[in-house]
């Protein structure tokens, strides 16, 4: 149980161009959903915290205009990384929260997208 | 906001032995402490997770303690096997001004010597 998909598992595009990042609860809904960027042996940094049906709320230094989230139905959030530069390659996950299932704050993360930006 | 420190960064321990990896965070706010595995280019694994009205929390072979008064926290794997490598990650959920996700640490690269 507590199924995260994402999609797609790993994207390569040229620079400047725009990239989607789909992230999926299977057999939750999920009113409050994460997005994490992590680089090669490194920790996991929170990006931003998506609430359905509201704006996103980010961490500080990251550009809410490169990184677009959008939280728009209880099993989806997307982020969209506008106009990709090679520093913006990396490993993006996504966790969401069930609030039915063990704690409340428990967070279930995703498989994770690489994103390679040429 | 938070800071989660995290140690040792590599622990290398004899299968059968014990490991212990050791956190400490700065937000006294901060309430929930989960810990994370994580093997090489997959999701991070929820293995177990305390919240901060409990001392201790053990789940067979893994156990988790905190010390809310000197803000730190522990994991503990006894009677360590090879499927037990990995990467592992503390982290502390602080919440405010509409943010509310995972402060992690570093991590800890845990190999267990066969």
């Amino acid at each position: 149980g507590a199924v995260v998909s994402q999609h797609p598992s790993r994207v390569i595009c040229k620079s400047g161009t725009s990239v989607k990042i789909e992230c999926r609860s299977l057999d939750f809904q999920a009113t409050t959903m994460f997005w994490y960027r992590q680089f090669p042996k490194k920790s996991l940094m929170l990006m931003a915290t998506s609430n359905e049906g509201s704006k996103a709320t980010y961490e500080q230094g990251v550009e809410k205009d490169k990184f677009l989230i959008n939280h728009a139905s209880l099993t989806l959030s997307t982020l969209t990384v506008t106009s990709a530069h090679p520093e913006d390659s990396s490993f993006y996950i996504c966790s969401a929260r069930d609030f039915d299932r063990g704690f409340a704050e428990t967070q279930y993360f995703g498989p994770g997208t690489r994103l390679l930006v040429l | 906001g938070e800071n989660v420190e995290q140690h040792p960064s590599t622990l290398s321990v004899q299968e059968g032995d014990s490991a212990v990896i050791k956190c400490t965070y700065s937000d006294s706010a901060s309430n929930y402490f989960p810990w994370y595995k994580q093997e090489l280019g997959k999701r991070p694994q929820l293995i177990i997770d305390i919240r901060s009205n409990v001392g201790e929390k053990k789940d067979q072979r893994i156990a988790v303690t905190l010390n809310k008064t000197a803000k730190h926290f522990s994991l503990h794997i006894t009677e360590t096997q090879p499927e037990d490598s990995a990467v592992y990650f503390c982290a502390a959920r602080y919440s405010g001004g509409g943010a509310d996700g995972l402060t992690f640490g570093k991590g800890t690269h845990l190999i267990i010597q066969p």
